[in-house]
């Protein structure tokens, strides 16, 4: 099984550069989430999905784009890099109905920016 | 602003003695809370989830508590063993808070270290 693929696990960028990061993952899941992960920091939510075509911000979108044409991928975009989106990126997703349903991660994208 | 802590960064014990994790909470009604387990350069690994209305709930060696009068949830590791040496975080929905279900808000984590 292999759940949640994010891709790829290491990018150095210049300032300014683009980039998308990669996440798909096989379970059927309709909600997806993008987090960001700082030292000293929890996870922060950047966008989510509860499904197919439907996105919305979270606690940190600034400078983060994302689409969802697929119930599998649901990739994150940086239009313009800066040093301070340098963190460890975490894609998650979860069955939907119901409260109780746990979120499933992938293992992350170090993404440094100089 | 909710706010959630874990109050400790780092723990340290001894092989076979429980571990216990606080996780705290204020300006906030959760409707559930989880909690997860992160190894270096890995994501977080889900563990456990308390209801509201629940008081504690056990899974092999871990037992959660919730207590929502002191908004608090405690961790507890019995016989902790060396591979039980992670990080855990605890989380909250965002139910009650305009957050479509699924939205979290985790805590920093506590790095738990079990020598042998």
């Amino acid at each position: 099984n292999a759940g949640v693929t994010q891709t790829p696990k290491f990018q150095v960028l210049k300032t300014g550069q683009s980039m998308t990061l990669q996440c798909a993952q096989d379970m059927n899941h309709e909600y997806m989430s993008w987090y960001r992960q700082d030292p000293g920091m929890g996870l922060r939510l950047i966008h989510y999905s509860v499904g197919a075509g439907i996105t919305d911000q979270g606690e940190v979108p600034n400078g983060y784009n994302v689409s969802r044409s697929t119930t599998e991928d649901f990739p994150l975009r940086l239009l313009s890099a800066a040093p301070s989106q340098t963190s460890v990126y975490f894609c998650a997703s979860r069955e939907t109905g119901g409260e109780n349903q746990p979120q499933h991660f992938g293992d992350g994208t170090r993404l440094s920016i100089l | 602003s909710q706010k959630i802590e874990q109050n400790s960064e780092a723990l340290n014990i001894q092989e076979g003695k429980t571990a216990t994790l606080t996780c705290n909470y204020t300006n906030y009604s959760p409707a559930y809370l989880q909690w997860y387990r992160q190894d270096p350069g890995r994501g977080p690994v889900f563990l456990l989830l308390i209801r509201e209305n629940e008081k504690e709930k056990r899974k092999e060696r871990l037992k959660v508590t919730f207590d929502t009068t002191l908004k608090q949830s405690l961790f507890h590791i019995t016989a902790s063993q060396p591979a039980d040496s992670a990080t855990y975080l605890c989380a909250l929905d965002m139910l009650r808070y305009g957050g479509s279900q699924g939205n979290l808000i985790f805590g920093k984590g506590t790095k738990l270290s079990v020598k042998p």
